[in-house]
């Protein structure tokens, strides 16, 4: 049973692009989380997914964007990219209440 | 604002003995603590979760105490090996709901043969 799977693992953006990350949350799982994460720091949360809503957003601008799928499957878009989102990205996705997430792998970004 | 603060220093220990990493948080209790393992360049693999009205949770090695009045969650790991070497996370989920989680910075935990 494969867990959460997100692609790509690995990307470089110029500074002003716009980039697009995919995930698939593990089988039986409804709600899909993403989180950025600095190094050397915690996973920061973004914004939830929940029957293709967004139902919850972190303290970030709304140059970060998502979009939850029928099959639950989920996007995050960034557009003009800044210095600064240089970060891993992680996708979380979780069953129901009272029970951990499963993170993805996670994509590296790296804007230069 | 709510703080959540791990041991920045990274925690060096011999194997065999047992491993205590710290959370303190401030202002009010989450309705959940959850505990995570981060390799480097991975995602965080869920270990334990804690409700708040629990002062104990064990799942084989590894141990976790949740004090609402000191604010403060212990992670213990007993035995430790070397593959216990990792980050660990303390995530705390405020409202129950499987709403988002807030982070630690988490605490480096190095088990020396």
């Amino acid at each position: 049973d494969a867990g959460v799977t997100q692609s790509p693992t690995h990307l470089i953006k110029t500074r002003g692009q716009q980039v697009t990350l995919r995930c698939s949350p593990k089988s039986g799982h409804d709600t899909v989380s993403w989180y950025q994460q600095a190094l050397g720091q915690g996973p920061q949360f973004i914004f939830q997914y929940y029957e293709e809503e967004e139902r919850q957003r972190g303290n970030f601008p709304d140059r970060f964007s998502g979009h939850q799928f029928p099959n639950y499957s989920s996007e995050l878009n960034v557009n003009a990219l800044l210095l600064g989102d240089s970060a891993l990205y992680l996708c979380a996705s979780s069953g129901g209440q009272g029970n951990g997430y499963t993170f993805g792998s996670g994509t590296r970004l790296t804007v230069v | 604002s709510q703080k959540i603060e791990q041991n920045s220093e990274a925690l060096n220990i011999q194997e065999g003995k047992t491993a205590t990493l710290t959370c303190n948080y401030t202002n009010y209790s989450p309705a959940y603590l959850q505990w995570y393992r981060q390799d480097p360049g991975r995602g965080p693999v869920f270990l334990l979760l804690i409700r708040e009205n629990e002062k104990e949770k064990r799942k084989e090695r590894l141990k976790v105490t949740f004090d609402t009045t000191l604010k403060q969650s212990l992670f213990h790991i007993t035995a430790s090996q070397p593959a216990d070497s990792a980050t660990y996370l303390c995530a705390l989920d405020f409202t129950g709901g499987g709403n988002k989680l807030t982070f630690g910075t988490g605490t480096q935990l190095k088990v020396e043969l």
